[in-house]
């Protein structure tokens, strides 16, 4: 069976820091690219970063409201991504999603997400 | 970046009735390899999203084939024949051709009438 599970959120200060961790099994994790959406609370869904798999090159890509403070990385001998988030802003409050994320025939999975609320 | 426009934004359907969601795309989602990578997501309250569909009409598996995806170049539909209970929730709309981003719609409510 097929498990991604995100832990790690929690509430923190502005201009804090958080470290978002996602393990994964029941598929080839070395294979998969991998990436975070995020989800505000009443909103919609907003992909947050990327990062391919080693064999591609293992770089990342990030969206603009988020590039330069947050940072996607993995652990192939642990089956796990992780998103470090820096310099947090109330407007970073949201749901964060690890997903397979993708656009081709490659099977699509998610996690049931975990929650950052960044707030004084 | 590509914007994605869905409407409507919100959608009243009786049970057993059709139901159609547009997404129109600010550029053209044909890539350089002539495929087109635009994905529909339905996420239903309180879950995850699920992807239902991939490069437009693709049904990803356990998908009912009452949904069906349908589209080309900046313009695509989904299509969910005969509503049921259980097609409650938003349906996203993502395009995966000028990654990085990945951009989705604003998201479709669909609610039984």
């Amino acid at each position: 069976e097929v498990q991604l599970v995100e832990s790690g959120g929690g509430l923190v200060n502005p201009g804090g820091s958080l470290r978002l961790s996602c393990a994964a099994s029941g598929f080839t994790f070395t294979d998969a690219w991998m990436s975070w959406v995020r989800q505000a609370p009443g909103k919609g869904l907003e992909w947050v970063g990327r990062i391919k798999t080693k064999t591609d090159g293992g770089t990342t890509d990030y969206a603009a409201p988020v590039k330069g403070r947050f940072t996607v990385s993995r652990d192939d001998s642990k089956n796990t991504l992780y998103l470090q988030m820096n310099s947090l802003k109330t407007e970073d409050t949201a749901v964060y999603y690890c997903s397979t994320l993708n656009g081709v025939p490659l099977n699509d999975y998610w996690g049931p997400g975990t929650l950052v609320t960044v707030s004084s | 970046d590509v914007v994605m426009t869905q409407s409507p934004l919100s959608l009243p359907v009786t049970l057993g009735q059709p139901a159609s969601i547009s997404c129109r795309s600010s550029q053209s989602l044909v890539y350089s390899d002539g495929n087109i990578y635009l994905n529909w997501f339905q996420q239903r309250p309180g879950q995850s999203p699920r992807r239902l569909i991939y490069m437009v009409s693709n049904r990803d598996s356990g998908v009912p084939d009452r949904f069906s995806g349908s589209g080309s170049g900046t313009d695509f539909t989904l299509k969910i024949s005969r509503v049921e209970a259980e097609d409650v929730g938003v349906y996203y709309c993502m395009e995966a051709t000028h990654w990085p981003p990945y951009t989705f719609g604003q998201g479709t409510k669909l609610e039984i009438k």
